[in-house]
């Protein structure tokens, strides 16, 4: 199946500093790519559509100036957290989509990046 | 909102014994898909099993099932054998017509030896 690349997969910062979060889709163009949040013991919330080309659809509640969004080319969607504080330590995981219409049979899933701001 | 409902917060399995896990969901698009995918400890996404809202029959993929009754919007997922490698969290979810995942709350499947 397809593969999607997310990088780092830890990352310990200080408050105060940005931290930038790469997902990649190795071997398919990803038209869209998703960014979720995951509390511990929670289910994964939706932040933001990013597609290639566009700016990022971000969820209510999400900071679009905290949360910065990036998806320069087919296969690369960035995310920044900005000026991190210790809330914003969670589970951040990215999933990608090939173009097309219909309902695909797969969302492929990143492995995920663990964020802790200290 | 358009919500994804997983009632079992915890569920524990015999090892080699069959387990439903429960989904139902909220929805008025014609058309859609739900999912379910497996979270171990490490927080990989691992995708199970996919079903379409058209879909005749319903879907297998080696011992994952998901019985599907549309008229009750549930899409319950269906573990035959478990193993002790099935322990981890699962959880169910719905693509909406922008490719949006919207996830349930999840259930923590422990399998005991």
């Amino acid at each position: 199946g397809a593969v999607v690349s997310q990088h780092p997969s830890r990352v310990i910062c200080k408050s105060g500093t940005s931290v930038k979060i790469e997902c990649r889709s190795l071997d398919f163009q990803a038209t869209t790519m998703f960014w979720y949040r995951q509390f511990p013991k929670k289910s994964l919330m939706l932040m933001a559509t990013s597609n290639e080309g566009s700016k990022a659809t971000y969820e209510q509640g999400v900071e679009k100036d905290k949360f910065l969004i990036n998806h320069a080319s087919l296969t690369l969607s960035t995310l920044t957290v900005t000026s991190a504080h210790p809330e914003d330590s969670s589970f951040y995981i990215c999933s990608a989509r090939a173009g097309g219409t219909g309902v695909v049979r797969e969302a492929f899933f990143g492995q995920g990046t663990r964020l802790t701001v200290v | 909102a358009q919500k994804i409902t997983q009632t079992q917060p915890g569920m524990f399995v015999q090892e080699k014994e069959a387990v439903t896990l429960d989904c139902t969901y909220d929805t008025s698009d014609p058309s859609y898909g739900l999912f379910w995918y497996k979270q171990p400890s490490s927080g990989e996404m691992i995708f199970l099993i996919y079903q379409g809202s058209y879909d005749q029959q319903n879907a297998t993929e080696g011992r994952y099932s998901l019985n599907f009754q549309k008229a009750r919007k549930s899409a319950n997922l269906v573990i035959s054998a478990s193993q002790l490698g099935d322990s981890a969290m699962y959880f169910c979810a719905r693509m909406d017509s922008s490719y949006k995942l919207i996830f349930g709350s999840g259930t923590r499947l422990l399998v005991r030896p």
